[in-house]
């Protein structure tokens, strides 16, 4: 009965490869977001969707792409892999109305060598 | 939305009360406080939200005060799981939901 579910939980790969973690929610909810947490620890919004359609998008570059296929699964795919991106990513999810408290998964640890 | 300033750590005994304390000067009256936190390794959890009462829940209370510049997490009998990163976050509900998280505070219970 997992609320946000991601895979892989670890990941680990090479610069320059190209990689994917997904995420699922089973909360009926609308909007969905990836967080990215770095080894300073510092949790920052990444993307969010809504009902399929990008309505975040802070500054990150243009190796980074979400793919939300429907409302409960948003993906995302991750060119060119460079070292500094290892991190911790978390992927979350709220409804569109009222408080719209957000709901983390486990978060997928990411590792570039 | 509202910066907000928490201590860097806190220290409880375990099954006392924590009293986790956030200012938020200059929230503006539309906006909501969110507290969420981080156990080790996880995900971030959400605690509670208020506006301007009072709430309780399950997990916590969260006292705003009247003028609304600051509020405290108060879980009432902590224990050894509640060792977790505190996050107070004020935002409103309309418009980009971006939750955008400062420092938080180090909570540990010590048994």
């Amino acid at each position: 009965d997992t609320a946000v579910s991601q895979t892989p939980k670890y990941l680990v790969t090479q610069m320059g490869n190209d990689k994917s973690i997904k995420c699922e929610q089973n909360l009926g909810h609308d909007t969905m977001y990836w967080y990215k947490q770095d080894s300073k620890k510092f949790l920052k919004i990444m993307f969010s969707y809504n009902n399929k359609e990008l309505i975040i998008n802070e500054t990150v570059p243009n190796r980074f792409s979400p793919k939300s296929p429907d409302k409960a699964h948003l993906n995302l795919h991750i060119n060119s892999l460079e070292l500094g991106d290892s991190a911790v990513y978390f992927c979350a999810s709220s409804s569109g109305t009222g408080p719209r408290e957000q709901y983390f998964g486990p978060g997928t640890r990411l590792t570039v060598t | 939305d509202a910066k907000t300033t928490q201590p860097p750590s806190m220290d409880c005994a375990e099954g006392r009360a924590a009293n986790l304390p956030c200012n938020h000067s200059t929230i503006s009256g539309n906006e909501y406080v969110y507290w969420y936190r981080q156990i080790h390794s996880q995900g971030p959890q959400y605690i509670i939200h208020g506006l301007k009462n009072n709430e309780t829940n399950e997990m916590a209370s969260l006292i705003i005060t009247e003028d609304r510049k600051s509020s405290t997490l108060i879980l009432p009998h902590a224990t050894l799981r509640d060792t977790a990163v505190y996050y107070c976050i004020v935002r409103g509900i309309q418009g980009a939901q971006k939750l955008v998280f400062g420092q938080g505070t180090r909570l540990t219970i010590n048994p």
